[in-house]
């Protein structure tokens, strides 16, 4: 059981748009920046949103990410069949246990 | 730029431990912490702790307390993971990240009698 919620699985055809949410709490998302990852098959996971909703340089700009209270969202516009992979959220929670980065269970993205 | 090489695939039985290591460059080792996370197979991420790059300082994930110790070298700019009584859950692919959002290329550690 993760932390943080996704969906696990989303769908788009070529062109069209889509977003991922996670959801979180006020020991997490609610109070420190979340980070998206995508994963290739075999490959290690990318950074493509840092600090809530900033791309990394070479990250294109039809990745987007945006927050408002314990959630977030990324979305993913002009699909493309290269962008069939499985994204996480990811972001430090602070809570009585200490503080521990956290991820969300992954959303498998699939291009139709 | 930014790498973190890490050590190759390790075979291990039940009980035993194992030490990865992942070796760093393309920016000041002791300006930033390294984070280890693994992945079973077919699973999701999962955060074991961190370790800082300047003074050693750890913070483990509380399902690993006990059972793991990472370390750096300042010298070689290396980080390692050291997860002891191994058990065949323990199997998975495990990263090192580092600043920037860089990740390793991963290691697969097999736990198998």
């Amino acid at each position: 059981q993760s932390v943080l919620t996704q969906p696990p699985s989303a769908s788009g055809t070529p062109g069209q748009r889509v977003t991922i949410s996670c959801s979180g709490s006020s020991s997490n998302i609610g109070r420190n920046f979340v980070y998206w990852y995508q994963q290739l098959p075999g490959a290690a996971p990318k950074l493509l949103i840092y600090r809530d909703s900033r791309r990394p340089s070479g990250v294109p700009d039809r990745f987007s990410g945006s927050k408002s209270g314990t959630s977030a969202s990324l979305a993913i516009s002009g699909l493309r069949s290269e962008d069939e992979a499985e994204y996480y959220c990811a972001v430090w929670d602070d809570s009585l246990s200490g503080r521990n980065w956290v991820f969300g269970g992954g959303t498998k993205l699939t291009v139709l | 730029q930014v790498q973190l090489v890490q050590s190759g695939a390790e075979l291990r039985k039940p009980g035993a431990s194992v030490r990865v290591s992942c070796r760093t460059s393309g920016y000041t080792f002791s300006s930033y912490g390294i984070s280890w996370v693994r992945q079973a197979p077919g699973q999701g991420l999962e955060w074991m702790g961190w370790i800082s790059g300047s003074n050693g300082e750890t913070n483990y994930a509380r399902k690993f307390r006990g059972r793991v110790t990472m370390t750096t070298d300042s010298f070689t700019s290396t980080a390692y993971m050291q997860l002891r009584s191994l058990r065949s859950d323990d199997t998975a692919v495990y990263y090192c990240v580092g600043p920037h959002g860089y990740w390793g290329q991963g290691t697969l550690v097999t736990v198998s009698s």
